[in-house]
């Protein structure tokens, strides 16, 4: 079965300083894809970026980008320039697909702070 | 923007009480997702369907029930609400034949509380 691993239950960062939350995973399969979320103290998901396995290059979404490391099996999410409004849970994901229907399987979070 | 709409935001209710979440989306979306969140915890699907008629029990064993008559409406119920339910869930979807990369789009979620 595969599994995602969020090793830092909470990250401290200083505003417009740069961070890096922590996600491996284990999986069998050759294609896959990675996702990161955030969810902020009321409670939604919000999607932030996506990976696919077979991507040569690394995702970018603004302040977000992705550093995919294939072999070592890790999916970090570098967020730049942190704001205020970054504080919140981060919750890295993995799509299955053998099952064909392409569930998500989440890992525990990182709680980010970010301080002024 | 995603569109997909939870009611209520939050219910606190007695234990034995008959209780029906509620999710619609107007994506036109196939795909729906049930998932079950503890404070600070990971999520754990409970309930997905692939759509019109189809249900299916997800990872994490539930005493909740789903239905999927419409395409856009994804109810959960709980027959006999007890403490062990309180919870956060969060409803999603996501649609069909566009590969592995199209994100789930999550509602704002239903904190629930039993008394």
């Amino acid at each position: 079965a595969q599994k995602i691993t969020q090793t830092q239950p909470g990250m401290f960062v200083q505003e417009k300083e740069a961070v890096t939350l922590d996600c491996t995973y284990d999986t069998s399969d050759q294609s896959y894809g990675l996702f990161w979320y955030k969810q902020p103290s009321s409670g939604e998901m919000i999607f932030l970026i996506y990976q696919g396995s077979y991507d040569e290059q690394n995702a970018t979404e603004g302040r977000y980008s992705l550093n995919f490391q294939k072999a070592r099996k890790s999916a970090n999410l570098v967020i730049s320039a942190s704001q205020l409004g970054d504080s919140a849970m981060y919750f890295c994901a993995m799509r299955e697909t053998y099952t064909g229907f392409q569930k998500l399987v989440f890992g525990t979070g990182t709680r980010l702070l970010v301080s002024p | 923007e995603a569109d997909i709409y939870q009611t209520p935001r939050y219910l606190v209710i007695g234990t034995g009480k008959k209780i029906t979440l509620e999710c619609s989306q107007t994506m036109g979306h196939d795909k729906m997702y049930w998932y079950q969140q503890d404070p600070g915890m990971e999520l754990h699907l409970i309930h997905y369907s692939y759509g019109v008629n189809s249900t299916e029990k997800g990872d994490l064993s539930s005493e909740s029930t789903v239905s999927r008559i419409r395409t856009e409406h994804f109810p959960l119920t709980l027959e006999s609400a007890r403490p062990s339910h309180t919870s956060q869930y969060l409803c999603a979807s996501s649609p069909s034949g566009q590969g592995i990369n199209q994100p789930q789009h999550f509602g704002d979620g239903t904190r629930l509380s039993i008394l």
